[in-house]
């Protein structure tokens, strides 16, 4: 596709399952970012790839928060034991050059609800 | 943590009146963008400034820049009603760390 993918649109877990969130960026994207958004709230910078290279995850806000982008394009964040104040939208996007010096591509976001 | 604060948080207009938006942040800057958001959307990117302009246009959209105030502001001339939605400003640190940061928003709507 043309734009941003992610999948699933949609999540509801129990506490303590694990999730896996997926975001295709747009072909040919060096950049790729992940951003927690609460209902009302702006985009909270989770962690930022370049290629393959995971340059800054310090919006990680534990290490039950794990993200990979293994061959620079497809990336997965993964959430372990979820909690209920994990329930968020998680944002993916990408951008063509290098970190956020041009425009960002954002996908329509993963809905993750806890119960 | 956030970088940008965007002022007011929420802001209500009659279609055909012009919308003023501002963000505040804290340290150096790259560049500072403007988002949209529709409700249960993704952000749209709407316009990029570098910390070396001053002020830039786009369609009805206007952008300023003072980076010795740290300020920006957003105009909508013309509000359609159309143009409901969130508005987020975002910031490239200055350092090089590549992450952009965003603001808490601006909720606008635009009453036809």
């Amino acid at each position: 596709g043309a734009g941003v993918s992610q999948s699933p649109r949609y999540k509801v877990a129990k506490r303590g399952q694990d999730v896996a969130l997926r975001c295709d960026p747009i072909s040919g994207h060096v950049s790729l970012f992940w951003y927690q958004q609460a209902l009302g709230q702006g985009p909270e910078f989770l962690t930022y790839f370049q290629n393959e290279a995971q340059l800054d995850k310090s919006g990680l806000p534990s290490d039950r928060f794990f993200a990979e982008r293994p061959e620079g394009s497809v990336s997965t964040l993964k959430i372990q034991r979820t909690q209920q104040e994990d329930s968020a939208v998680y944002l993916c996007a990408s951008s063509l050059g290098q970190g956020g010096v041009g425009e960002l591509f954002f996908g329509e976001g993963s809905r993750l609800t806890v119960l | 943590s956030q970088q940008g604060e965007e002022d007011p948080q929420a802001l209500s207009i009659q279609e055909g009146e012009n919308a003023t938006m501002n963000c505040s942040y804290k340290t150096s800057i790259n560049n500072l963008q403007w988002y949209r958001q529709n409700s249960g959307r993704g952000l749209v990117h709407l316009i990029l400034i570098r910390s070396n302009e001053r002020e830039k246009h786009s369609g009805r959209l206007r952008v300023t820049l003072d980076t010795s105030k740290k300020s920006s502001s957003l105009l909508i001339t013309a509000s359609r009603a159309a143009d409901t939605a969130s508005y987020f400003c975002a910031t490239l640190s200055g350092e090089g760390t590549g992450k952009l940061i965003f603001g808490q928003g601006t909720t606008l709507q635009v009453k036809p």
